[in-house]
C-alpha cells in the first residue's frame, strides 16, 4: 500500500511569493492534515479535511489555506510568503475513527 | 488548554542501554487520546502508539513499553537494549476524543525528544 506522498519535496521561494503544496493520502484515507514543522515552534497543525470540508483550524493567518479534492488529495497555499513560513510542511492521512495519522515525508520550504 | 511538555530536548545514550522518554500532558477533557510519533532524519513521523484515557494499563512491544499513568498526567516510553537504528526525534502528541464525525487530525505535540544512540 503506497503511503502519503507529498509533493515538492523542496523548494526555494522568496518574500511576496506565494506556495502550493500537494498531499495524495493513502488510498482509502478521508482525512488529511496538515502540520508545520520549525524548530522553535515545533509541530503546529494547520488545519484537517474530511471529505472535501475543513474540519479545522489551527491559529494561522489566513495567508494559510488549504482544500481538499473528491478523490482526497489535498493541497495547501500559503501566500505572500515571509521568512518565518520556512519550515517543513507535514500531511497526515487517516481513517475515520482511528486517531492514528500516517505522515509523508514532507515538503520542505525555504522563503528567501 | 491542551499541552504535551517533553521536558528532555535531547539525550545520549550508548547502545543497549535502556533509556526513558519523559512526556507530561495536559487537558480538561475527561475523555482524550496519547501518542507517540518517531521522527527519523528522513522526515516522515511514524506512529509507534495510541493510547486511550480510559486505559491504564502499561503495553509492551518488543523492546518497546510504555507506562500510562493519570495520576501524574504522564505517558512515558522506554526503550529497552537501544540501538543505533533507534536514533531519532521521538513526539508525544494529545488528541480531543475521536468521535466519527469529530476532529481526529488536531494532535498537540511536544517539542521533541531527540535521541541519539552510540555504537
Amino acid at each position: 500500500k503506497a503511503g502519503v506522498t507529498q509533493t515538492p519535496r523542496y523548494l526555494i521561494k522568496t518574500r511576496g511569493q506565494q506556495v502550493t503544496l500537494s498531499c495524495s493520502p493513502i488510498s482509502g484515507h478521508r482525512s488529511v492534515s496538515w502540520y508545520q514543522q520549525t524548530p522553535g515552534q515545533g509541530l503546529q497543525f494547520l488545519f484537517e479535511y474530511f471529505s472535501e470540508t475543513q474540519r479545522n483550524k489551527g491559529n494561522f493567518p489566513g495567508r494559510f489555506s488549504g482544500r481538499q479534492f473528491s478523490n482526497s488529495r489535498s493541497e495547501m497555499n500559503v501566500s505572500t510568503l515571509e521568512l518565518g513560513d520556512s519550515a517543513l510542511y507535514l500531511c497526515a492521512s487517516s481513517t475515520q475513527g482511528t486517531g492514528e495519522l500516517f505522515f509523508g515525508e514532507g515538503s520542505r520550504l525555504t522563503v528567501l | 488548554a491542551q499541552k504535551v511538555t517533553q521536558a528532555q530536548t535531547e539525550i545520549s545514550v550508548v547502545e543497549k542501554e535502556d533509556v526513558t522518554l519523559d512526556c507530561v500532558y495536559e487537558t480538561r477533557d475527561t475523555t482524550y487520546y496519547l501518542f507517540w510519533y518517531k521522527q527519523p532524519p528522513s522526515g516522515e513521523l511514524v506512529f509507534l502508539i495510541r493510547r486511550n484515557s480510559f486505559d491504564e494499563q502499561n503495553e509492551i512491544s518488543g523492546r518497546y513499553s510504555w507506562n500510562f499513568q493519570k495520576s501524574t498526567s504522564s505517558f512515558n516510553f522506554t526503550i529497552t537494549a537501544s540501538q543505533v537504528v533507534d536514533s531519532a526525534v521521538y513526539f508525544c502528541a494529545l488528541s480531543e476524543a475521536v468521535n466519527y464525525g469529530g476532529s481526529q487530525g488536531n494532535l498537540i505535540f511536544g517539542k521533541g525528544t531527540k535521541l541519539s544512540v552510540k555504537p
